[in-house]
């Protein structure tokens, strides 16, 4: 099974700051990887699919980046409504793996 | 607009049977692989299960592997996964997810969630 292991786990940022979430597979995944920004109570919401690549009305703050073993998901400058938990996803393989999440706060 | 609506969740005793149904709108059903995936309560993100869109593949996580059963009645846009031996681990807001192709496989369009709670 492919592991997938984001870092941090837990980010404090402010408004404006620009933050990078990294998300490291146990082997590669080609470019089959997924974001994913949830926040409290409500289902999970696509951000970026086949690893770079902004799903449709996404803010173009966030971008991804990397492929094979190693990606990162930027947003360039925090906004309040971006205090949520991200995770990634591979896409490669069963069993479909989630990343442990980042959870990015004040 | 796409909208998938889970039901069926509940309080259900450990041992016990549950099955959860995901209702899609707004799409043509049958073209799309469906999945659940569920959260522990404070947790992450646990996939469950993955249909084909014709019925005809099923996948599952170890931890479920043999005690749920993912199906699809493409007739009445809806999909299900029937629990069965349920542990006090299985409690999780469930949700169902459309796999969309044009995504590369990514997860593009959620339901609210249904809770499961395992308990005596």
């Amino acid at each position: 099974d492919i592991q997938l292991t984001q870092s941090p786990s837990f980010l404090s940022a402010s408004v404006g700051d620009r933050v990078t979430i990294t998300c490291r597979a146990s082997q590669g995944i080609s470019s089959y990887l997924g974001w994913y920004q949830q926040k409290p109570g409500k289902a999970p919401k696509l951000l970026i699919y086949l690893a770079s690549t902004l799903q449709s009305g996404v803010p173009s703050r966030f971008s991804g980046s990397g492929s094979g073993t190693e990606f990162t998901l930027t947003i360039s400058s925090l906004q309040p409504e971006d205090f949520a938990t991200y995770y990634c996803q591979q896409l490669n393989s069963y069993p479909l793996t989630f990343g442990g999440g980042t959870k990015v706060e004040i | 607009e796409v909208q998938l609506v889970e039901s069926g969740g509940g309080l259900v005793q450990p041992g016990g049977s549950l099955r959860l149904a995901c209702a899609a709108s707004g799409v043509t059903f049958s073209n799309y692989a469906m999945s659940w995936v569920r959260q522990a309560p404070g947790k992450g993100l646990e996939w469950v299960s993955v249909i084909s869109g014709s019925g005809g593949s099923t996948y599952y996580a170890d931890s479920v592997k043999g005690r749920f059963t993912i199906s699809r009645d493409n007739s009445k846009n809806t999909m299900y996964v029937q629990m069965n031996s349920l542990r006090a681990e299985d409690t999780a807001i469930y949700y169902c997810a459309t796999r969309g192709w044009s995504y590369g496989g990514a997860f593009d369009i959620w339901g609210q969630g249904t809770l499961v709670t395992v308990s005596s």
